[in-house]
């Protein structure tokens, strides 16, 4: 089955770190760009980043509110898919959605369920 | 960033009702613009890429128009599993941004 599954969330303090991951079932995973989006509680969808594929060097691209704090990897040989949240704040909190990236275009065509994502004291 | 914005906020109608539901961009972003139907729990799922191509498996009854800077999504006869909030997506520039969400509830 085509699919994605996030993992890692949980309850951190202020200042605190967090790794999640997505693994990625059904499809190449090596040939798509990989995106993170979250959702805060009673808010929208709000992108996070993107991470692209080998052949273009593995680059990524990050919304303002995570530059600097968030790291996006990718691990093709195990087909997933990591976000390295540093300097967490509270308004970190939210779900946290992994997202595939359509091939031949930027929409996302895939999406896991989520993983919960709270930072309080 | 390109700032899209979704009207309205909140929609109220009835099973059968045809509903539209409105997104404007800041700036022309063509036809790169897709549509999500969201439910609490739930991976959001994509409708329409492209402005109007539905994805496949996805009901016909759902359909997307526009270019540049004004799409609408219209639901033609609404279902009971239709109730759930829709969010349009701008993919024109690698900083991707959403609207702000409509939520369609049943009146």
């Amino acid at each position: 089955e085509v699919q994605l599954v996030e993992s890692g969330g949980g309850l951190v303090q202020p200042g605190g770190s967090l790794r999640l991951s997505c693994a990625a079932f059904g499809f190449t995973f090596s040939d798509h760009y990989m995106d993170w989006v979250r959702q805060a509680p009673g808010k929208g969808l709000e992108w996070v980043g993107r991470i692209r594929k080998k052949s273009n060097s593995y680059t990524t691209e990050y919304a303002a509110s995570a530059k600097g704090r968030f790291t996006i990897a990718r691990d093709d040989s195990e087909s997933s898919l990591h976000l390295l949240m540093n300097s967490l704040k509270t308004e970190d909190t939210a779900v946290y959605y992994c997202a595939k990236v359509n091939l031949v275009s930027g929409y996302f065509d895939l999406w896991g369920q989520g993983t919960l994502v709270t930072v309080s004291s | 960033d390109i700032q899209m914005t979704q009207s309205p906020s909140t929609l109220s109608a009835s099973v059968g009702d045809r509903v539209t539901i409105t997104c404007r961009a800041s700036q022309s972003i063509s036809a790169w613009l897709a549509w999500y139907q969201h439910k609490p729990g739930k991976a959001p799922k994509l409708l329409i890429y492209k402005a109007s191509t539905l994805e496949s498996g996805v009901p016909s009854r759902f359909s997307g128009s526009g270019s540049g800077t004004e799409f609408t999504l219209t639901i033609g006869s609404l279902q009971p599993d239709d109730f759930a909030t829709y969010y349009c997506q701008q993919y024109n520039s690698y900083s991707i941004t959403f609207g702000q969400g409509t939520r369609l509830e049943i009146k």
